[in-house]
Order: C-alpha cells, then structure tokens, then sequence
C-alpha cells in the first residue's frame, strides 16, 4: 500500500522567502506524484505532477517539484513566496499499476505574512 | 467551463437522517473520484468510477454508503443511515482519460455536518 508523509504541518514565513514543503511516499514501484494547492475557501487545483522524464517539474504560479528517487521524495519549492501562496498544500502519489485513486498526505497549512 | 459543480455545498443533519450528495462531473470527463476529507484521516478516496461503472469501492466506509452514476454528467453518494462520524468535507473529481497520470479536477466540496 501507499503512504505519503508531509512533516511540516504548519509553516510560518514573510514574504520573499523560499520555500520548500517535504512530501516522501512510501512505495516500492513506479509511482506518478502531483502536488495540490486549496486556497482559502476554494478548490484543490493541480500545481504540477511527475509521472516520467526530468526530475524537475515546474508548475504554475513560480511552483516546482524535484523527485528524488534515491529518497523517495517530491518536494515541493518557490524561490519567492508571496501573500497570495497562503494556502493549504497537498502531495499525492497513485502508481502505475492502473489504480487511479490518489493517495493524499495529511497537508501542509502555508501562512505568508506580509 | 464550469468545472465541477456539487450540491449541496454544505448540509446539517441529525443522526440517523438520510443525506444524499450531488456531483456534476465536468463535462467530456470520463472518470469520477469521490474522497472525503477529515481531520484525522485527511483526504481519501471512497470509490470511483470509469465511463459509469463503479471500479474501485475499496474505500467506501460500509454499507451505510452508496454512490450512483446514472449517467455521464451525475453522480450521487448516499448516506443511510448517517451517524455523527460521517461529517466531513465530500469532494468530487473528474478527470478525462484512462491513465493514472490524468489531472483530476475537484470540486468546491460538500460539508457535511452529522448532529
């Protein structure tokens, strides 16, 4: 079965720094993964998604994700963040077995000051 | 577009009440993910379906829910008798094609409230 860890539960930061939310997955086989973004009182919407080629996939909004396979890991980063990336972020995992069904972390609440 | 619409978008009920959740998939859209979201078990899905054909269940609760696809464009969760731990927020998704790798497309949710 798969698993998906977000540590950071709540992250605090001003505006202008960097960011980068951790997400690893636990499963053994090919996985595809995509980071989702809910802005307050809206929506999940895809940010980016990997499933093959360059491990750098870049998004909207300024958004990236590196996949490490070594360590299971699709973090997810901004250079820059602004007021408006206030939100709540999402990784997920379904594997390339056929199961579409989304395996979804426990999130990570994002809170940029201005 | 109008992306995906559910109805209601929130919804009161007492114990042992009939509830019953709307989704209209995004229109062209093959597949349709219901997941529920809750504090302690965060977003999981509960089934899914395939041009209307329930293909994986695994995740529904129990037998107190259902869910319908009656046609392309609708789709019903259904809970009978609901019970206090049932409330959550209910999304529904929508994806085209039939590859893992297809966004899915999510809905404004449903809050559910079981008193």
């Amino acid at each position: 079965a798969q698993s998906v860890s977000q540590h950071n539960h709540h992250v605090i930061l001003s505006e202008a720094a960097s960011l980068e939310l951790g997400c690893n997955y636990s499963y053994g086989g090919t996985v595809n993964l995509f980071w989702y973004v809910q802005y307050p009182g809206q929506h999940l919407q895809l940010l980016l998604k990997y499933f093959s080629g360059d491990p750098l996939v870049k998004g909207i909004k300024g958004f990236e994700a590196e996949f490490i396979k070594s360590k299971f890991s699709f973090n997810l980063r901004k250079p820059s963040v602004q007021w408006s990336d206030t939100a709540e972020y999402f990784c997920a995992v379904n594997d390339h077995t056929g199961r579409r069904a989304l395996t979804f972390g426990s999130g990570t609440r994002l809170q940029v000051q201005p | 577009d109008a992306g995906v619409i559910q109805s209601p978008r929130h919804e009161v009920t007492e114990m042992g009440q009939e509830v019953t959740l709307r989704c209209k998939p995004i229109s062209g859209h093959n597949s349709l993910f219901w997941y529920r979201q809750t504090m302690m078990r965060g977003l999981e899905l509960l089934i899914y379906f395939n041009n209307n054909v329930p293909i994986d269940d695994s995740g529904m609760p129990e037998d107190r829910f259902s869910a319908k696809m009656p046609n392309a464009s609708f789709s019903t969760l259904k809970i009978q008798p609901s019970e206090p731990r049932d409330s959550a927020v209910y999304f529904c998704a929508s994806s085209y094609g039939h590859s893992p790798t297809d966004t899915q497309y999510f809905g404004p949710g449903t809050r559910l409230t079981v008193l």
